[in-house]
């Protein structure tokens, strides 16, 4: 059973380009959250998706960041007109249910350099 | 708003010997406790919950935290440390009464540093 698998594992972007970042969650799971990481921090949580639903993006930034987790493919976290500050190591992980009970699994992350 | 702890930027032990890193944590409702292991440009794997019931809890690797409501905390544990135990380490919480976002809140972590 593959886990979370997350490409591009490196992304390298101009000031101003966009970003889109790619989430296969695990075999049976239709839960993602994403998380970003930035240098000697922890995660942050950004944004929860099941199908077609946002169902919490409080820690999403209010502009240029946007997710989607449409009913077929994988879950997109698109960040548009990229600034230095947006270069961080972007994980996502996924759940079978949204029940706390679960652990999330996580991928081995995006790791965006802005330029 | 729930948030986590880990007083400890490094903790370093001497292979064989008993480790602790620590974890504190503040929810307005009742916790589900989580640590993770990261290693070097990976992603983080899972190593232990804490939901209900008994207040030690035993994972991966032979580690082991406690539950202690009274301190709030959550410290992970291990009898006897091996180098490959050295990563970095993070506690993680989530208030399931609900008041909170749905994602994990994680603390800034703890890198392990076991000697030989």
């Amino acid at each position: 059973n593959a886990g979370v698998m997350q490409n591009p594992r490196h992304l390298v972007r101009r000031r101003g380009q966009e970003a889109r970042l790619r989430c296969s969650p695990m075999k049976g799971h239709s839960h993602v959250y994403w998380y970003r990481q930035l240098p000697e921090e922890g995660l942050k949580f950004m944004v929860y998706l099941q199908k077609e639903n946002i169902i919490d993006e409080s820690g999403m930034p209010k502009e240029r960041f946007s997710a989607e987790f449409p009913k077929e493919g994988p879950s997109i976290l698109r960040i548009q007109q990229v600034v230095r500050g947006d270069s961080a190591a972007y994980f996502c992980a996924s759940s079978p249910s949204g029940s706390d009970l679960y652990e999330q699994y996580f991928g081995p992350g995006t790791r965006l350099t802005v330029t | 708003a729930q948030s986590v702890a880990q007083p400890e930027d490094q903790v370093n032990v001497a292979e064989g010997n008993p480790l602790t890193v620590k974890c504190t944590y503040s929810v307005s409702g009742n916790p589900y406790l989580f640590w993770y292991v990261q290693y070097p440009n990976r992603g983080l794997q899972f190593l232990l919950k804490y939901i209900t019931g008994d207040n030690l809890v035993k994972g991966s690797y032979g580690f082991e935290a406690e539950f202690n409501k009274s301190q709030t905390s959550f410290h992970l544990k291990k009898p006897s440390a091996l180098v490959s135990d050295s990563a970095l380490y993070f506690c993680a919480v989530r208030d399931f009464s609900g008041g909170g976002a749905d994602g994990l809140t994680f603390g800034k972590g703890t890198h392990l540093i076991i000697q030989p």
